[in-house]
């Protein structure tokens, strides 16, 4: 089966400084590759995907980038903010299987 | 328009004891799936439905059964509570097809197996 890696486990950066948050998966079968947040005691919510004939996707201060013949695909947050703290997962999927990575800790620091 | 809907919220068994997390979903989506998320793990899959009467197993289905008798409800069973089973569970659904494949999370279901 599908097997995703995340990249750090935790991250701390300064208000308004970048935080990318790198991922690795096996299956090259994987064609849609979803990023969630999610706050303390909340439901994970979509807010960034990718598919897998698209390289690069752009949403206001949120970005991914996916390199198919690497299988490797990352999340670029710009000019964080506290409200970005959280806790984020990558996701990949294969044959409606979706399999997520361990999780990244955000901490924006004021 | 509710959503993926999960009940309970919150659960203490007892070693031994049976129970069952209820799920339903209003969005017609066929494909519907249960995680348990433990600290340091991520989301891990339980089962998952491709539509009614179709289930399938995931990466951790031992002492979990589900069934999916109807296209909005997706039961999981824990058949022999065991204190390994401590954790956080969503439920999750989405439509099947290569476009509008979000997975939307219920709120989850947090159990204490003691």
């Amino acid at each position: 089966g599908e097997n995703v890696e995340q990249h750090p486990s935790t991250l701390s950066v300064q208000e308004g400084d970048s935080a990318v948050i790198k991922c690795t998966y096996s299956d090259s079968a994987s064609n849609y590759f979803p990023w969630y947040k999610q706050e303390l005691g909340k439901r994970p919510q979509l807010i960034i995907d990718i598919r897998s004939n698209v390289g690069e996707k752009k949403d206001q201060r949120i970005a991914v980038t996916l390199n198919k013949t690497a299988k490797h695909f990352s999340l670029h947050i710009t000019e964080t903010q506290p409200e970005d703290s959280a806790v984020y997962f990558c996701a990949a999927r294969a044959d409606y299987k979706l399999s997520f990575g361990a999780g990244t800790t955000v901490t924006v620091r004021a | 328009n509710a959503g993926v809907t999960q009940t309970p919220k919150f659960q203490v068994l007892k070693t031994g004891q049976s129970m069952t997390l209820q799920c339903a979903q209003d969005m017609n989506h066929e494909y519907m799936s249960w995680y348990r998320q433990d600290p340091g793990m991520g989301l891990r899959l339980i089962h998952y439905s491709v539509g009614a009467g179709i289930t399938d197993q995931g990466e951790v289905p031992n002492g979990y059964n589900v069934s999916r008798s109807t296209t909005e409800d997706f039961p999981l069973r824990l058949l022999s509570a065991a204190p390994s089973q401590t954790s956080v569970y969503f439920c999750a659904s989405s439509y099947s097809g290569e476009v509008n494949t979000e997975a939307f999370f219920g709120q989850g279901t947090r159990l204490t197996v003691v």
